[in-house]
């Protein structure tokens, strides 16, 4: 079946510093999620990207889709307290509507 | 986007009760998803709850653990039955909003003792 195959499993980085983790697959995904989730709380949904190549914005995140739809990054500028988390990429199965799970990226900031 | 509540947040409970969450959402949506999260993993689909018609489960999941009711359009049950330490996880429910992908609820943190 479609896998999502998540890179780095965990970054300690300072703050200040930029960001950067991405997904690929095996096979071709029509739409890439990024989420984050902050301890106790469900996933959010940061960016969705639907078109190859699309690179796709939100204040300090930056998410593209790859051009083959096999892959995509996620970057974070300039990195803050708050932006400690996991950080999980999703995409929906051809076949239906369930979503494939990255395994997550957790995010750990340097006091 | 969906706005989902989701109750209790958080329990401790003796092994061999059960618990039932639940999850309201502020919309009505066709399909509303049950997830299941271990300490430091990534998330597991438990079920897939249809109004109307009884739940779909996934591979290692079965409905006498894990029986579902979904009354209504904007309402669902998740039970964890005859509770082991091995479910102590956080469980999360999901709905889809057209384009915009999922949205869950705050998660449950089940722990049993």
């Amino acid at each position: 079946g479609q896998q999502l195959n998540q890179s780095p499993q965990s970054m300690f980085i300072q703050e200040g510093e930029d960001v950067s983790m991405n997904c690929t697959s095996s096979s071709i995904f029509n739409t890439w999620l990024w989420y984050k989730q902050d301890p106790g709380e469900g996933p959010v949904l940061l960016i969705a990207l639907y078109k190859a190549g699309e690179l796709t914005s939100n204040g300090r995140l930056t998410a593209q889709f790859g051009i083959t739809r096999k892959d995509s990054f996620l970057n974070i500028s300039a990195s803050i307290p708050s932006d400690v988390g996991i950080y999980f990429c999703a995409g929906p199965q051809d076949s239906n509507y369930q979503l494939i799970w990255g395994a997550g990226t957790k995010l750990i900031i340097k006091p | 986007s969906a706005v989902i509540s989701q109750k209790p947040s958080r329990d401790i409970c003796q092994r061999g009760t059960s618990l039932t969450i639940q999850c309201q959402v502020d919309s009505q949506v066709t399909m509303m998803f049950w997830y299941r999260q271990q300490p430091g993993q990534s998330l597991t689909l438990i079920a897939t709850a249809n109004q109307g018609s009884e739940a779909t489960y996934e591979s290692g999941f079965v409905i006498d653990k894990f029986p579902i009711s979904r009354p209504n359009l904007t309402f669902s049950t998740l039970t964890v039955s005859n509770m082991s330490p091995e479910d102590s996880s956080i469980y999360l429910c999901s709905v889809l909003s057209g384009d915009e992908g999922a949205f869950f609820g705050q998660g449950t943190r089940l722990t049993v003792v």
